[in-house]
Order: C-alpha cells, then sequence, then structure tokens
C-alpha cells in the first residue's frame, strides 16, 4: 500500500512564528487531505488538494503530485493552532485515506 | 446541522459484550467509512461503503460488522469485545468515493474504552 510520512514528528514554537510541515507520500494519488486534530479530537478539514496551491486565512497549501510531496504552511502562529496535523492520501476506488503519523504541533504564548 | 453524526460520543463497556455504534451523514454522499485510531493516535481504514455495497475491508478481526441500511446510515457491531478494541473510532463520507475522488468529512467519534 501507499506509505506516507510526515515531518516533523513534533513542532514547539512561539505564538507568532510561522512553520512548513511537510507530506511525502511513496505512489501517485486522487486525494490528499491536511486535517488538525484538536485537543478535544475533532478532525478537522483543512485542505483537499490532490495538487496545486491553496490558501485559507494563515494556512496555505502546496501538492507537487509528481514529486509526491504537500507543504502546509501556517504563518503568525496562535495558541489555538496547536494540536496535531494529519496529512492523508488515496488512489482512489473507496480506498479510504491512508494518514500519515502526524505533526504534534504546541504553540506557546 | 450537523454533516456527520455519530452515537453514542463514549462507550465504557466490559470484555466479551456486544456493542454497536452508529453514524449518519446528511451530505447526501455516496461512500461511508469507518476508521480507528489507536492510542498512538494512529488512524487506519477499516471499512468503507458505496452505495449500500461494501468496497474496501482491511484486515479487521470478523468481530466487526458493519451494516448499511441505507446511503446516509453506517453502523459498526462490535461482538465479543476485547481489551484491544480500546479506541476513537471514526465515520466518515464522501461524495464519488470512486474516481474522482472526492473530500472525505468526518464525524465526531466515539471513544470506546473496555475494561
Amino acid at each position: 500500500g501507499i506509505q506516507v510520512e510526515q515531518s516533523p514528528p513534533d513542532l514547539i514554537l512561539q505564538e507568532g512564528a510561522n512553520s512548513t510541515l511537510r507530506c511525502n507520500f511513496s505512489d501517485s494519488v486522487n486525494n490528499l487531505q491536511w486535517f488538525h486534530q484538536n485537543p478535544w479530537g475533532q478532525l478537522i478539514n483543512l485542505f483537499y488538494i490532490p495538487s496545486g496551491t491553496k490558501q485559507n486565512g494563515r494556512l496555505s497549501a502546496t501538492t507537487v503530485a509528481t514529486e509526491r510531496y504537500s507543504l502546509l504552511y501556517i504563518s503568525s502562529s496562535q495558541t489555538t493552532d496547536s494540536g496535531v496535523y494529519f496529512c492523508a492520501v488515496e488512489r482512489g476506488g473507496a480506498d479510504g485515506l491512508t494518514f500519515g503519523k502526524g505533526t504534534h504541533l504546541i504553540i506557546q504564548p | 446541522d450537523t454533516a456527520v453524526s455519530q452515537t453514542p460520543k463514549y462507550l465504557v463497556t466490559q470484555m466479551g459484550n456486544d456493542k454497536s455504534i452508529k453514524c449518519e451523514q446528511n451530505l447526501g454522499h455516496d461512500t461511508m467509512y469507518w476508521y480507528k485510531q489507536d492510542s498512538k493516535k494512529f488512524l487506519k481504514i477499516m471499512f468503507s461503503y458505496n452505495n449500500k455495497e461494501l468496497i474496501i475491508n482491511e484486515t479487521v478481526p470478523n468481530r466487526f460488522s458493519p451494516k448499511s441500511p441505507d446511503k446516509a446510515h453506517l453502523n459498526l457491531h462490535i461482538n465479543s469485545l476485547e481489551l484491544g478494541d480500546s479506541a476513537v473510532y471514526f465515520c466518515a463520507s464522501s461524495q464519488d468515493g470512486l474516481l474522482p475522488v472526492g473530500e472525505q468529512y468526518f464525524g465526531p467519534g466515539t471513544r470506546l474504552t473496555v475494561t
């Protein structure tokens, strides 16, 4: 099956800092999503981005499908950005998403 | 209105019992899924259904049986619960789970604790 690797596994930043999270995947995919799992356990959709670049407020994401990686950028971090960020991919045919192990982000005031 | 809902939110039960978790989506999606998140927060697909038909059944013990009475519902029944079944179970749905592949939306999760 597809392998998904995320880096870094842990990240501690001060409020206001910027960060880049990376997701590498081992095969071509038709779906790539970024999620934020907040401290209450909810999985929040950030981006649906099998290719290209998208922006939503302080967050943006880029997927280079031909090179099999995606990047999530968080600018001007806030304490509410803390949590685990997951990258997940799917080839299609209702395979279901294959998740990476996540990046655990802590934003300190 | 909640797009993907699950009940119950928390479930505490003893080993050997049988329990069910219900999932409903009001997004009009064709495909629904069950995922398991273990104590290390690793998320793994268990089942997927497209138009009430089972598509994917990962290496899940046959004590787990999904049932889809209609496109909007996918329930998970677990027989003879074991300690290792303790986890958070997430339901999800997407439109056009076959090609083209749609965005998946997740429910709030059900935290199952087996004692």
